[in-house]
């Protein structure tokens, strides 16, 4: 069964990077077929799509956020991790990371599971 | 604003039945599949229902998707009080070239 289990700091400042980890255990997190993401969620908001890393290397971005985010995952340590740049209030928000959803040998376009959040406040 | 439309909240008496709609365009809803997330007070999401109308494992069947056109909705039979919870629509975009979400709907079990 996988799961993600996120680290990072919860408090950043204006302008600094903001780095978040998530470390992948019960599977590869070079499996085939597999992308991971990450989504965020303002307070009291709704969710918001940061990024997806599929298992050929390719990075999707959210545009509104392109030119600012980085992902990228440490095979070895099974890691995936997450940079923001120039943060600022707005980017307050309880960031995720999420695995394909993938059952029975088959992958689907879906994101499960999920990892337990981490609250990061600008400030 | 959410590229996908959600009624902010929803309710029902317990053993009722609930809709939540969400609604889209050609280049999301329209032409891709559809997934459910159910966030629980305090909780990360879960996937409640995948490639529009497929449940997850462990998933009651109580809980269904479907989608015509543009639009997509989920619901729920046999409503419970531990269904209480935030629900979101999400959908890629192949415009914006991004996954989209609806802006969640919070159903309440009176």
């Amino acid at each position: 069964q996988l799961q993600l289990r996120q680290s990072g700091p919860a408090l950043v400042k204006p302008s600094e990077t903001l780095s978040l980890t998530c470390t992948v255990s019960g599977g590869s997190i070079n499996a085939p077929n597999y992308f991971w993401g990450w989504i965020r969620q303002s307070p009291g908001k709704g969710l918001e799509w940061i990024g997806t890393l599929y298992y050929a290397g390719t990075i999707d971005y959210n545009p509104s956020l392109k030119g600012r985010v980085t992902m990228s995952v440490d095979i070895s340590d099974n890691q995936l991790s997450l940079k923001l740049r120039s943060v600022t209030a707005a980017d307050t928000a309880v960031y995720f990371c999420a695995s394909r959803y993938c059952t029975n040998g088959v992958c689907y376009v879906a994101f499960d599971p999920w990892g337990q959040g981490t609250p990061v406040t600008v400030s | 604003q959410s590229v996908l439309t959600q009624p902010p909240s929803a309710s029902a008496t317990p053993g009722q039945r609930v809709t939540i709609s969400c609604s889209g365009s050609s280049s999301n809803i329209g032409g891709n599949t559809v997934n459910w997330y159910q966030q629980l007070p305090g909780t990360a999401p879960k996937l409640l229902i995948y490639s529009t109308n497929q449940r997850p494992s462990g998933v009651p069947d109580r809980f269904s998707g479907s989608k015509s056109g543009t639009s997509a909705s989920l619901a729920i039979s046999g409503l419970q009080s531990e269904d209480e919870a935030d629900y979101y629509c999400a959908s890629w975009d192949d415009s914006l070239k991004a996954v989209v979400f609806g802006g969640g709907t919070l159903l309440t079990v009176l």
